[in-house]
């Protein structure tokens, strides 16, 4: 079955520093490629989607780019801020039955 | 527009007793999804509907989960009897469509302790 395999946590930064949290996955077919965001005390909240190689999503300063042939998506902020410190998920949907499947998230703490 | 909506927020319940919760998804969306997510872990698809017909329940164990959605808007999913290891938060999502593309919005969950 499809699987989502993002990098260990928790990441603990300093306000400024360049962040990247892996993600690779498993599917067959061609899967949508997504990242969320769950800031504390909220609910999950999209990031950012790629829905075809190649494609690379962005908002609030985060990209990312998916990558068939190393079949990742990892996700990347030039300068973070405190304010970004929150759980965040990587996640795709399959082409074949349009059903989602989610890393176990990595928990960024990013200090002043 | 309204978000996700679900209720209750919190239950905490004993184990082999029943619970129910409820989900109101954004008008117009015709894709619902239940998740658990067990705490350290990310969410788990239980079940997805398009409009009222399921279309993939295969991770909702279903002999004591079930979910139904009448008219094709709310929802609800039915734990009987519970167990501790169903001790997780409950997310309802909804889509406008199922496809690969679409974005799932969330609700802000029901966190479920079973005693």
């Amino acid at each position: 079955g499809d699987s989502v395999t993002q990098m260990e946590g928790p990441v603990t930064l300093s306000e400024e520093a360049f962040l990247t949290i892996n993600c690779t996955y498993t599917a067959t077919g061609y899967p949508s490629l997504f990242w969320y965001v769950q800031y504390p005390g909220e609910g999950l909240q999209l990031l950012l989607k790629a829905t075809k190689a190649d494609d690379k999503g962005s908002n609030k300063g985060f990209e990312a780019t998916y990558r068939k042939e190393t079949t990742s998506f990892h996700l990347e902020k030039g300068s973070v801020q405190v304010s970004d410190s929150a759980v965040y998920f990587c996640a795709l949907i399959n082409t074949n039955a349009g059903k989602s499947t989610f890393g176990d998230g990595t928990t960024l703490t990013v200090k002043p | 527009e309204a978000g996700v909506a679900q209720s209750p927020r919190y239950k905490i319940i004993e184990k082999r007793q029943s619970v129910a919760f409820w989900c109101n998804p954004i008008s117009g969306h015709a894709t619902l999804y239940w998740y658990q997510q067990i705490l350290g872990q990310g969410p788990k698809l239980l079940i997805q509907f398009q409009n009222n017909g399921v279309v993939d329940d295969s991770q909702l164990p279903k002999d004591r989960f079930s979910a139904e959605r009448l008219k094709g808007v709310d929802s609800t999913l039915k734990i009987q009897p519970a167990k501790l290891e169903d001790s997780a938060v409950y997310l309802c999502a909804s889509s406008r469509a199922g496809g690969p593309g679409n974005t799932q919005y969330f609700g802000p969950g029901t966190r479920l302790t079973v005693l």
